[in-house]
C-alpha cells in the first residue's frame, strides 16, 4: 500500500538548532509531497511542496526540504529553530493511482526549548 | 481575504444526537474535503467532493454524512451512528481535485466533543 511514515512522533531541540523532520514515502512513481504545520487547535498551514521542478524545496519560516528519490525521501530542515516553530508537522503525498489521494504521515510534534 | 471558515469552534454532542458542522470557503475551488484528526494517528479522509450534487466516501465515512448543494459550502453531519465521535475535524479545499501537484488549503477546524 502507498504510503508516507515520519520518523520520531516527537523532536525536541535547543533554541538555535538544528531541526530535522524526517519523511518517506512508499511509491514505484515520484509523487507530489507537501508540508504542512500546525499550531494548537489551528488548521494546518502549507509550509512548502515538491511539484518536480526541483529537488531542494524552499518555504516559509526558514524551513526547506530536499527531495532524494533513491532514498524515497522529503526531510524537512531548518539551520536554526526558534520557539515560534514549536508546533506539529506533518507530511503529507499525492501518490499516484486512485483518485490522487492525499496521504498524510501521522505527524511529529517539535518542542524547541530555551 | 479568501480562506475556508468553519463554525462552530467548539462543539458539544449528547448521546443518539447528530450534529452538523458547518465549512464554507470563498476560494472559488472546485474540491472540498472533510479529514478527522485524533491524537497520533495524522489525518483521515471522511468524504470529498468534487464538484456541486457531487460527493464521495473517504476511508472512515460510516456514521457522517454530508451535502453539497453549494460550490462554497460542505456540511458535515456526524450522526448517531458514529460512535466514537470525540475528535479534531478539518476542512479542507482545492483548485480542483485532479491538480495533483497543488496543496489543499485548511480551515482551522471543529472541535467536537461528548457529553
Amino acid at each position: 500500500a502507498q504510503s508516507v511514515t515520519q520518523l520520531g512522533s516527537h523532536v525536541s531541540v535547543s533554541e538555535g538548532a538544528l531541526v530535522l523532520l524526517r519523511c518517506n514515502y512508499s511509491s514505484s512513481v515520484p509523487p507530489y509531497l507537501f508540508w504542512y504545520v500546525q499550531y494548537p487547535n489551528q488548521g494546518l498551514q502549507l509550509l512548502l511542496k515538491y511539484t518536480s521542478a526541483a529537488t531542494l524545496v524552499k518555504g516559509i519560516n526558514g524551513f526547506e526540504a530536499e527531495f532524494k528519490k533513491s532514498e524515497t525521501s522529503f526531510h524537512l530542515t531548518k539551520p536554526s529553530a526558534h520557539m515560534s516553530d514549536a508546533a506539529e508537522y506533518f507530511c503529507a503525498g499525492t501518490l499516484m493511482g486512485g483518485y490522487n489521494k492525499l496521504i498524510f504521515g501521522a505527524g511529529t510534534r517539535l518542542a524547541v526549548h530555551p | 481575504d479568501g480562506g475556508i471558515t468553519q463554525s462552530p469552534k467548539y462543539l458539544f454532542r449528547k448521546e443518539g444526537q447528530n450534529v452538523t458542522l458547518s465549512c464554507e470557503q470563498n476560494l472559488n475551488h472546485d474540491a472540498m474535503y472533510w479529514y478527522r484528526q485524533d491524537p497520533g494517528q495524522g489525518l483521515r479522509l471522511i468524504y470529498y467532493s468534487q464538484i456541486v450534487n457531487d460527493f464521495q466516501k473517504g476511508d472512515i465515512a460510516e456514521g457522517y454524512s454530508v451535502s453539497r448543494e453549494k460550490k462554497e459550502s460542505f456540511p458535515l453531519t456526524v450522526t448517531s451512528a458514529q460512535k466514537n465521535p470525540t475528535a479534531f475535524y478539518l476542512c479542507a479545499s482545492k483548485r480542483k481535485r485532479t491538480d495533483s501537484n497543488q496543496p489543499q488549503h485548511f480551515g482551522d477546524g471543529t472541535r467536537l466533543s461528548i457529553l
